[in-house]
């Protein structure tokens, strides 16, 4: 069983679209995150969530609009996609606090040509 | 500020020791320690809390320095399965980890 699940796992597309990935856990934890893994391999917070409310958000272009319709589901939608968007996102869950191991769903990898 | 990790880069042979180091600016709560191998997700190796409380894997050790703002995590015995890129992630509290620049390890038979 999957505990941390992303869909999907590879987009490519054009600058100018608008895309969303979708991030689903069974773990039933109440806090999940969005980060950014760059080419240079820096894993950096975008966002994060406890039980549906938003706790977290780093200085992210407003192109980028997280959306939690549930505690077990944070999807990520982008507008206007541009080249420097370009990375993979990971999405990961843990139990609230900071003294908790997050569990990381498998990635999806975005190219924006 | 990004914590700052050394080596960069590290090479062993099967069964040698690995020590890799992190280190912030920040007066720190928690540092996380993550491995990633190539084309995986990052996958939790211990947490280390201010006032000493660990937890983590039983075959992984590291100790934290709350003064110093310093963690360092200990590699004995390698094995093949331990080569990946390690990251650390530090917190100050506010449950956003701020992960490091890094380590890169290669274990060779």
């Amino acid at each position: 069983d999957t505990a941390v699940s992303q869909t999907p796992k590879y987009l490519v597309t054009q600058m100018g679209n608008d895309k969303s990935i979708k991030c689903e856990q069974n773990l039933g934890h109440d806090t999940m995150y969005w980060y950014k893994q760059d080419s240079k391999k820096f894993l950096k917070i975008m966002f994060s969530y406890n039980n549906k409310e938003l706790i977290i958000n780093e200085t992210v272009p407003n192109r980028f609009s997280p959306k939690s319709p549930d505690k077990a589901h944070l999807n990520l939608h982008i507008n206007s996609l541009e080249l420097g968007d370009s990375a993979v996102y990971f999405c990961a869950s843990s139990l609230p606090g900071e003294g908790n191991e997050q569990y990381f769903g498998p990635g999806t990898r975005l190219t924006v040509t | 500020q990004q914590p700052v990790q050394s080596p960069q880069a590290v090479i062993l042979r099967e069964g040698e020791d690995a020590v890799i180091n992190c280190s912030s600016s920040k007066a720190l709560y928690s540092v996380h320690w993550y491995r990633q191998k190539h084309g995986e997700a990052p996958v939790f190796l211990m947490i280390l809390l201010k006032g000493g409380e660990q937890k983590g894997h039983d075959k992984i050790s590291a100790s934290f320095n709350e003064k110093k703002q310093q963690s360092s995590l200990y590699l004995t015995a390698s094995q093949l399965s331990y080569s990946g890129t390690y990251f650390c992630g530090t917190g100050t509290g506010f449950q956003k980890l701020v992960f490091g620049t890094g380590t890169r390890l290669l274990v060779s038979p």
